[in-house]
């Protein structure tokens, strides 16, 4: 079943602002975990991962925080630009064969 | 660079129609997805493999079945196409013993009609 969930389906941005998309899991044991961008009309594509062990990692204008305490994802997108307009998916890896659990993505949007 | 190829983009099919999805990875990978995506339902996985010949069932095997006679190809087949089926239908790879990371293709959109 569902053990990885978005709070929210769309979020709405202002060109430059910040984002913050949060993803909620339920599987403690989950190890590793990834966000993944989706642009319209093409397949997932790779942005930044992190592993339970770590808290924070940062990439090129995203940084992922982790907080295990709440079973807490976030992916924060810096000085959004309209190329980040896409469908962002939290994803868990729990160990099992039949790969990564996804949340049912938040589409962000932004205006100009 | 790492590449998951669908060879169809889009494709138009009359109910009952049989339909082949084929999916190819260049990296050597052992694992294989198939994954319908639908608004609000997002990702859903329909079977996987592990190896050549292997297959598992995934969340919504019903109406799909799939072939794996080659490491690289991975193939998904509705056997008579229906309009429930309509759908953007995604192939993934990954490394046994990675971090789990999915390399997705670029998508099959299919019209059932």
């Amino acid at each position: 079943g569902e053990s990885v969930g978005l709070h929210l389906p769309t979020l709405s941005v202002q060109e430059g602002d910040n984002s913050i998309i949060n993803c909620a899991y339920s599987n403690s044991a989950s190890d590793y975990f990834i966000w993944y961008k989706q642009e319209s009309g093409k397949g997932p594509q790779f942005i930044i991962d992190i592993r339970s062990n770590m808290d924070k990692r940062q990439g090129q204008r995203v940084t992922v925080l982790l907080n295990k305490t709440v079973k807490h994802l976030s992916l924060q997108i810096a000085a959004t630009q309209p190329g980040d307009s896409a469908v962002y998916f939290c994803a868990e890896n729990e160990g099992g064969a039949d790969g990564l659990t996804f949340g049912k993505g938040t589409h962000l949007i932004i205006q100009p | 660079d790492v590449k998951v190829t669908q060879s169809s983009r889009y494709l138009v099919k009359r109910t009952g129609e049989k339909v082949f999805l084929e999916c190819v990875q260049d990296m050597d990978h052992e694992n294989m997805f198939w994954y319908r995506q639908d608004p609000g339902l997002g990702l859903r996985l329909i079977y996987f493999s592990y190896d050549v010949k292997m297959k598992e069932k995934g969340d919504i095997p019903e109406g799909y079945s799939v072939s794996r006679e080659k490491k690289e190809r991975f193939s998904l087949i509705l056997e008579s196409a229906s309009t429930n089926q309509t759908s953007m239908y995604l192939c993934a790879s990954s490394w046994t013993g990675g971090t789990g990371e999915l390399f997705f293709g670029e998508g099959s959109r299919l019209t059932v009609l």
